[in-house]
C-alpha cells in the first residue's frame, strides 16, 4: 500500500531534550516537507526536500533540523524542544512540485513539550 | 510570503443544505489547491485549479479560481456528515511564480455537519 508513515504517532517530551521523528514514504517521491498544524493558523511549511541532498527552509524552520541522505526517508531532528514547539507534525511527499503532483500526507505526530 | 485567508473559520450547517467557502490572497497565484482533513488524520487533496476563471468539479465539490488570480472558492452541494472535517486552500508561497516546493495554507475552515 502506498503511503507516508511517520513514528512515533504521539510524543510527550521535556524541554531541551532532542528527539527525531521519522517519515517513510513508499512510493520513490523525490519531494518531501514537514508541516506543524496549531489552532488557527492552518499547516505551516517548516521545511522541504526536492530530493536527496536537497533541503530547504519553509515558513518556520527555527528550531528545527532535517535532512535527507536517503529518497524514502526525511527525519525532523528538534535539538532542544521548547513548550512553544508544542503541537500537530505532519510529514508529506509528493512526486515532484506539489504544486503540480498530488501532495501525500502521513498520519501526523502529535508532541508536547512540557 | 503569501499569505492566504479562509472565510469563513468555522460552519455548521444541517445535512443536505449547500456549503460555500473562499480564499483570498494579496498577492496573484498561478494555482490554487484545495484539501481536505478528517478528523485525525492528515490533509488529503481534493481539486487543483490552474487557470484564472477554471471551475473544477469532484463529485459534490466544485472549486472555481477566481478571475481576478487572487480568490479561489470551494463549494459542496448536498451535504452529508462523512463532509465533516477542516478545508484547506494552498498556493505557491511566491507571488505570481510556481512554488518549486514552497506551500502556503490557508487557516482552515472548519465545517461541522449536523444530521
Amino acid at each position: 500500500e502506498a503511503q507516508v508513515t511517520q513514528n512515533p504517532r504521539y510524543l510527550i517530551t521535556v524541554t531541551g531534550k532532542k528527539l527525531t521523528v521519522t517519515c517513510s514514504q513508499n512510493m520513490n517521491h523525490e519531494y518531501m516537507s514537514w508541516y506543524r498544524q496549531d489552532p488557527g493558523l492552518g499547516l505551516r511549511q517548516i521545511y522541504y526536500s526536492m530530493n536527496v541532498e536537497v533541503t530547504d527552509k519553509g515558513d518556520v524552520p527555527e528550531g528545527y533540523k532535517v535532512s535527507r541522505k536517503e529518497k524514502r526517508n526525511f527525519p525532523l531532528i528538534l535539538e532542544s524542544p521548547s513548550p512553544n514547539q508544542t503541537s500537530l507534525y505532519f510529514c508529506a511527499s509528493s512526486d515532484r512540485d506539489p504544486e503540480v503532483d498530488t501532495q501525500y500526507f502521513g498520519p501526523g505526530t502529535r508532541l508536547t513539550v512540557l | 510570503g503569501q499569505q492566504l485567508n479562509q472565510s469563513p473559520q468555522s460552519m455548521f450547517i444541517q445535512e443536505g443544505e449547500d456549503v460555500s467557502m473562499n480564499c483570498t490572497s494579496s498577492s496573484i497565484f498561478n494555482t490554487w489547491l484545495w484539501y481536505k482533513q478528517d478528523p485525525g488524520e492528515g490533509p488529503v487533496l481534493l481539486i487543483a485549479l490552474y487557470k484564472a476563471g477554471e471551475l473544477t468539479s469532484n463529485g459534490r465539490l466544485t472549486a472555481q479560481f477566481g478571475i481576478t488570480r487572487k480568490d479561489s472558492f470551494l463549494n459542496i452541494s448536498a451535504s452529508i456528515p462523512s463532509d465533516v472535517g477542516i478545508y484547506f486552500c494552498a498556493g505557491p508561497r511566491e507571488a505570481g511564480g510556481t512554488s518549486y516546493g514552497k506551500l502556503t495554507f490557508g487557516q482552515g475552515t472548519i465545517l461541522t455537519v449536523h444530521p
